[in-house]
């Protein structure tokens, strides 16, 4: 059974820190690796996918890559600012059409 | 903009009431549509998996005939949730998946259920 471990649970950082969020999943069988956001009582917004057979993907301030075999993954946010608040989350799947398992996510929030 | 709408938003009811909740793909078609649950501080857990035009598949301990799921149609799925109790307030939230697509899974907003 795939389990995705996200730890700290919550981390507070001064704006303009560069910070590095990890992810970790028990089984390498993956199809993708999925990082979203979410903010307080909202739903998801994807931020970027990877597929196994890729190592990293960026858009913009962020960059997120993949080890398959050790089964970790981490999102880089560069330069933070106080509207990166939100609740990370990573979740893993093992098809084109399947569930997503995730991660009970990393609570972030950038000081002023 | 939005690729899938989910409505209400919010619900706020007395226990013992059924509540849909409606999951609509706009401007696709979806092969899959995904039921999943978030409580509070929690990650989301699937629910249950609906394709189109079958029976959904529930995930162990989700009881089937407490949340009724129905996909008519490649552009909707509805999660009914029969005389729900004070423990069923909770995050709902869909999220779907296009045909023969590599693309990721979209996903509603969300519905805040809260039983009184």
């Amino acid at each position: 059974k795939q389990e995705v471990t996200q730890i700290p649970a919550a981390l507070s950082v001064p704006e303009g820190e560069n910070l590095v969020l990890n992810c970790s999943f028990t089984d390498s069988a993956i199809y993708n690796l999925q990082w979203f956001r979410q903010d307080p009582g909202k739903g998801l917004t994807s931020l970027l996918l990877i597929q196994s057979s890729q190592r990293e993907q960026t858009s913009g301030r962020l960059n997120a890559s993949l080890d398959k075999s050790s089964g970790r993954s981490t999102l880089y946010i560069a330069a933070s600012q106080p509207g990166d608040s939100a609740t990370y989350l990573c979740a893993v799947s093992t098809g084109a059409n399947s569930k997503l398992t995730f991660g009970k996510g990393i609570t972030l929030s950038v000081r002023p | 903009g939005a690729v899938v709408s989910q409505h209400p938003s919010w619900v706020i009811c007395k226990s013992g009431t059924s509540v849909k909740i409606e999951c609509r793909s706009l401007d696709f078609q979806a092969t899959t549509m995904f039921w999943y649950r978030q409580f509070p501080k929690q990650s989301l857990m699937l629910m249950a998996t609906s394709n189109e035009g079958s029976k959904a598949t529930y995930e162990q301990g989700v009881e089937k005939d407490k949340f009724l799921i129905n996909h008519a149609s490649l552009t909707l799925s509805t999660l009914t949730v029969t005389s729900a109790h004070p423990e069923d307030s909770s995050f709902y939230i869909c999220s779907v998946t296009i045909r023969d697509s590599n693309q990721p899974q979209h996903f509603g907003d969300g519905t805040r259920l809260s039983i009184l």
